[in-house]
């Protein structure tokens, strides 16, 4: 049973538009959200996070949207860069940002000079 | 380097033999999480530590996998009779319980049974 589901394994855009990566979830026992980026061979770096009780947080080019009701969340990325190119995973705890997480398969973006 | 060190990062192994992986975590964080993470899947939780205390193992954990965190500081994950459905990344990650951050990710070994 995926709880966590990121339904585009991939994703391109050019340099200097929007990205958005989406991410869907089925247990409404979920109170944070988290999102890391990974480069190949390494570990997952984490990015950004929302709290059930909100529905935006920003920070920088990065903004995350939480749609409870849909049970969706979505990873804005403004102005992306090529530095931005890589897995993108989509992550959810019901303890805290620092719980257990159970991750969506991930998408990997490539933003194009 | 206060991040969280994972050794080694590559393995090798034949099947059937037994492999250790070690896991130090950032200093002042008591959680500690391996994960195992296989081609185009996303990390999927094995087990979780809070000190020394083993507190949560997935059913993926099968009983040829073991993990200690004897001094509550770092860990070794533990693998025996390897198979060849057992390469993968494994992950490990830790955080401050009580804290309101998140888990901090090693770079992660890399398994391959041949």
């Amino acid at each position: 049973d995926q709880q966590v589901k990121q339904n585009s394994p991939s994703l391109s855009v050019q340099e200097g538009r929007i990205s958005i990566l989406n991410c869907d979830y089925t247990n409404s026992m979920f109170d944070y959200f988290l999102w890391y980026k990974k480069y190949p061979a390494e570990g997952p770096t984490f990015l950004i996070s929302i709290s059930s009780i909100k529905d935006k947080n920003e920070d920088g080019r990065f903004t995350v949207f939480l749609n409870k009701s849909a049970k969706h969340l979505s990873l804005h990325i403004v102005p992306s860069q090529p530095g931005d190119s890589a897995v993108y995973f989509c992550a959810a705890s019901m303890v805290s940002p620092g719980g257990k997480l159970i991750f969506g398969q991930g998408t990997e973006l490539s933003v194009k000079p | 380097d206060t991040g969280v060190s994972q050794d080694p990062r590559h393995k090798i192994t034949k099947r059937g033999q037994n492999v250790t992986f070690r896991c130090d975590p950032i200093s002042e964080h008591n959680r500690l999480y391996w994960y195992r993470q296989t081609l185009g899947q996303g990390p999927e939780f094995l087990t979780y530590f809070q000190n020394e205390a083993q507190l949560e193992k997935s059913r993926l954990l099968s009983d040829r996998f073991s993990a200690e965190r004897p001094k509550g500081s770092f860990s070794t994950l533990e693998i025996q009779r390897t198979e060849q459905g057992d390469s993968a990344m494994y992950l490990c990650a830790s955080s401050l319980r009580g804290g309101d951050t998140e888990a901090f990710f090693g770079q992660g070994t890399r398994l391959t049974v041949v």
